[in-house]
């Protein structure tokens, strides 16, 4: 199993360009998020999805938008970035364990600088 | 809303010290997972612990081991004669019951150096 996979690992973007954080898990979790981290904070969640078809927004979802088609894949789309969205993304994915979600596993996370 | 506080911002140790790595959370469920994960220079976070609500049981792991305290909303952390390569940002994290699946709170790290 690769686990969770993200590309790119590096990425430069100028203001008001748009891209997508591709991620990827191969154990068929139902769940999937995003996070970001900047610097000298802990990780803050962005959107999930707890399966095809069906997102949600999380603590902060402003500028960017997600689809999720497939188990598999969960990308994030920033529509047109902004230098505040200067961060390290983290995919995690997990899987329903009874009444409680099982452990997240995170990607290697991208890191993402916008001039 | 819940919230997880890790007062240390950092902390540097001597090798071969005992450290305590301090977590506070808050939620208003009574059902809950607690975690604490690694985040060493390479950047990416290494999963160390789950925690359920119901089970306050003490757990050691070679040198780790974590004290978890319902009544004072706490789970800390302890290192037991620390090494170099233990030098990381560790956070604490706190996952709500399944209604809030593949959400986890994260506090904002707390950054060991551990000198030689």
């Amino acid at each position: 199993n690769a686990g969770v996979t993200q590309t790119p690992k590096f990425q430069v973007l100028k203001t008001g360009q748009s891209m997508t954080l591709q991620c990827a898990q191969d154990m068929n979790h139902e769940y999937m998020s995003w996070y970001r981290q900047d610097p000298g904070m802990g990780l803050r969640l962005i959107h999930y999805s707890v399966g095809a078809g069906i997102t949600d927004q999380g603590e902060v979802p402003n500028g960017y938008n997600v689809s999720r088609s497939t188990t598999e894949d969960f990308p994030l789309r920033l529509l047109s970035a902004a230098p505040s969205q200067t961060s390290v993304y983290f995919c995690a994915s997990s899987e329903p364990a009874g009444d409680f979600t099982d452990t997240q596993y995170f990607g290697p996370g991208t890191r993402l600088t916008v001039l | 809303a819940q919230k997880v506080t890790q007062a240390q911002t950092e902390i540097s140790v001597v090798e071969k010290e005992d450290v305590t790595l301090d977590c506070v959370y808050e939620t208003r469920d009574t059902t809950y997972y607690l975690f604490w994960y690694k985040q060493p220079p390479s950047g990416e976070l290494v999963f160390l612990i789950r925690r359920n609500s119901f089970d306050e049981q003490n757990e050691i792991s070679g040198r780790y081991s974590w004290n978890f305290q319902k009544s004072t909303s706490s789970f800390n952390f302890t290192i037991t004669a620390s090494q170099v390569v233990d030098s990381a940002v560790y956070f604490c994290a706190l996952s709500e019951v399944n209604t809030n699946a593949g959400k986890s709170t994260f506090g904002d790290g707390t950054t060991l150096t551990v000198k030689p």
